[in-house]
């Protein structure tokens, strides 16, 4: 079966620091690959998405970079993180019939 | 993709059913409906997707009216672990899969009280 992995669950990072999220998918060969952003008391922002390796596409102008170095790792990374940066992050992957969502990770940019 | 309309808010007593409502007026021939579901501060749970005819799995029924302008997802027995944001989302399928560009809105938060 197909499983998610998402890290770290919280993170505290100061103002300017960089930032590395990483999510890989087990079970599944090339997925499209997904990073969501949840603002507290928003909806989903769809971020990032890629449909190979070294694809990807990008859904807002942003702080935030994607890469995808491998078929079922995404990584979500920020050079200089800012405050409006905090929020709850998830990665989301789906192939033909079937998706799913990670368990996803709380920034907190102080 | 098409826009949902969903009311904020719901209660439901435990054990009842809850009927959670949804209009995609503007919704297109190959767009599909999704509900998904998420509980504070964990990654939204898939519940069920229909084009044209109802559907029904282990955890929910998805009634979609004859126009597909509306939809409904019904919870039969709800329980108070139903507690929960519930999204609606309509879109045609993205290079074969079914999220790619999908937006989500603010959803409904069902509470179901004991």
């Amino acid at each position: 079966s197909q499983t998610i992995h998402q890290w770290p669950a919280t993170l505290v990072q100061p103002v300017g620091s960089p930032l590395s999220l990483e999510c890989t998918v087990e079970g599944t060969s090339n997925p499209n690959l997904y990073w969501y952003r949840q603002a507290a008391g928003r909806g989903l922002q769809l971020l990032f998405y890629s449909v190979g390796i070294g694809q990807i596409s990008s859904e807002v102008p942003q702080n935030l970079s994607a890469s995808r170095p491998q078929d079922r790792q995404f990584i979500l990374s920020s050079k200089k993180l800012l405050l409006s940066d905090s929020g709850f992050y998830l990665c989301a992957w789906s192939v033909i019939g079937h998706a799913a969502f990670g368990s996803g990770t709380r920034l907190t940019v102080v | 993709d098409a826009k949902t309309t969903q009311p904020p808010s719901m209660d439901c007593a435990e054990g009842r059913a809850a009927n959670l409502p949804c209009n995609h007026s503007t919704i297109s021939g190959n767009e599909y409906v999704y509900w998904y579901r998420q509980i504070h501060s964990q990654g939204p749970q898939y519940i069920i997707h229909g084009l044209k005819n109802n559907e029904t799995n282990e955890m929910a029924s998805l009634i979609i009216t004859e126009d597909r302008k509306s939809s409904t997802l019904i919870l039969p027995h709800a329980t108070l672990r139903d507690t929960a944001v519930y999204y609606c989302i309509v879109r045609a399928p993205h290079r074969g899969s079914t999220l790619g560009r999908l937006y989500f809105g603010r959803g409904t938060q069902l509470t179901v009280w004991p």
